[in-house]
């Protein structure tokens, strides 16, 4: 079982991003994989997760409407989308596998993908 | 909101027992999970359903949850546990995570 994600970006303020996660070793429609959020120096932050077989979102409050979440069932790809990017948006982005919602913990975790925004 | 609360950090001498402590009002009804993430690394789940260790994952690491604390204990804890550590549950369909406390082994 493997998630694999994307690579650092840097991009300005106002920019859009995707970022990626690629899921092997297991069948991707059947789990759920969700997106944290570490900012420089904090804590990890749940942002939302998707259920790849019907594409049924959940969001946390605090990042509802200011990302979207979306998976690929064809290519076993799970995104994490920005319409417009503001500095406070730095941070490294991790994937992680979930089985059960609202029950399991993120059993499989991606390997990060650092979002550096500044102009 | 529900609020997961950890102590920001910990110190323990090598071989000595390492408790950190999650908070949160009925935690014990709910599952908790605990995470480990090592500087630079990305977090590895160490327990989870309260006190299942998963595969791979050594004995010195267990874990209880009762009433509104959740605790995770690392026995002879070695350098190598020198992390920050994580705890989670779910509350109403949102998953939390506590505010991390940082171990030093020294």
């Amino acid at each position: 079982v493997q998630l694999v994600q994307s690579g650092a970006e840097v991009k300005k303020p106002g920019e859009s991003l995707r970022i990626s996660c690629k899921a092997s070793g297991y069948t991707f429609t059947n789990k759920w994989i969700g997106w944290v959020r570490q900012m420089p120096g904090k804590g990890l932050e749940w942002m939302g997760m998707i259920y790849p077989y019907d594409s049924d979102t959940r969001y946390s409050p605090s990042f509802q409407g200011q990302v979207t979440i979306s998976a690929d069932k064809s290519l076993t790809t799970a995104y994490l989308q920005w319409n417009t990017l503001r500095a406070s948006d730095t941070a490294i982005y991790y994937c992680g596998r979930v089985d059960q919602v609202p029950h399991d913990p993120f059993s499989v975790w991606g390997q990060g993908t650092r979002v550096t925004v500044s102009s | 909101s529900y609020d997961l609360i950890q102590p920001s950090s910990l110190s323990v001498s090598p071989g000595q027992t390492a408790r950190i402590t999650c908070s949160g009002n009925k935690l014990g009804d709910k599952y908790v999970s605990w995470y480990q993430q090592r500087p630079g690394q990305s977090p590895l789940l160490v327990i989870y359903e309260d006190t299942v260790r998963p595969s791979g994952i050594p004995t010195r690491f267990s874990a209880s949850n009762s009433g509104n604390t959740a605790t995770l204990s690392i026995s002879g804890t070695q350098a190598m546990d020198e992390a920050d550590y994580y705890c989670q549950a779910w509350d109403n369909d949102v998953l939390i995570f506590g505010g991390g406390t940082k171990l030093t082994v020294l």
